[in-house]
């Protein structure tokens, strides 16, 4: 499988843990983003790198939350003393800057309920 | 700030009826790219069709087809002859030309019966 792949698909944790997800790109993309999805809602944008350099973060991004690519390659989103409010779907995404159509290539997500 | 607005929240169809989503958009760059996605069950958001803004002319791609007017910032979809596969989460999205980032709408649900 060459897509987009996360880990875990589910997980569900006490309020007050911490949590981390994984995110393996397609492997010759240099971009790779992160989007929260919440029942009902589109998916909204969180932070993105190109490379190993994060971009940008939303202002959806508290403190708590922190996302890595260091070595340009997979990437890890944690979120430290989740609240119920964090209970969402976290999904991952890949681009080629190159590419042609800016098309953004999904994984299926990682989902995190939070008790 | 970009915005995207799909007002349609549901729309459910018999087998074989055409489909139209509606979506309308606001951004203040010149350059830009509207795309439209789906979301089935499984969860995976699967890339469907791509526009950019200098490019309004209106196309076919198998059983899509979209109609995308600058003048009323309008980018709206249409699955002809739906089939029951069809049903999903439809979502309409935004990015500049820079960083590919996207901003998408809440979703339409379209649910096609047999």
């Amino acid at each position: 499988d060459t897509g987009v792949s996360q880990d875990p698909r589910h997980k569900i944790t006490k309020r007050g843990q911490n949590v981390t997800f994984r995110c393996d790109p397609i492997s010759e993309h240099n971009r790779l983003y992160w989007y929260r999805q919440t029942l009902g809602q589109g998916p909204e944008f969180l932070t993105y790198f190109q490379n190993e350099a994060q971009l940008e973060k939303s202002r959806l991004l508290s403190d708590r939350f922190s996302a890595e690519r260091p070595k340009g390659s997979f990437s890890t989103l944690e979120i430290q003393r989740t609240e119920q409010g964090d209970s969402a779907m976290y999904l991952c995404a890949s681009s080629s800057r190159t590419g042609e159509t800016g098309e953004l290539f999904f994984g299926e997500g990682s989902r995190l309920t939070v008790l | 700030a970009q915005k995207v607005t799909q007002a349609q929240t549901e729309i459910s169809v018999v087998e074989k009826e055409d489909v139209t989503l509606d979506c309308v958009y606001e951004t203040r760059d010149t350059t830009y790219y509207l795309f439209w996605y789906k979301q089935p069950p499984s969860g995976e958001l699967v890339f469907l069709i791509r526009r950019n803004s200098f490019d309004e002319q209106n196309e076919i791609s198998g059983r899509y087809s979209w109609n995308f007017q600058k003048s009323t910032s309008s980018f709206n979809f249409t699955i002809t002859a739906s089939q029951v596969v069809d049903s999903a989460v439809y979502f309409c999205a935004l990015s500049d030309s820079n960083d590919y980032k996207l901003s998408f709408g809440a979703g339409t649900t379209v649910t096609v019966r047999a």
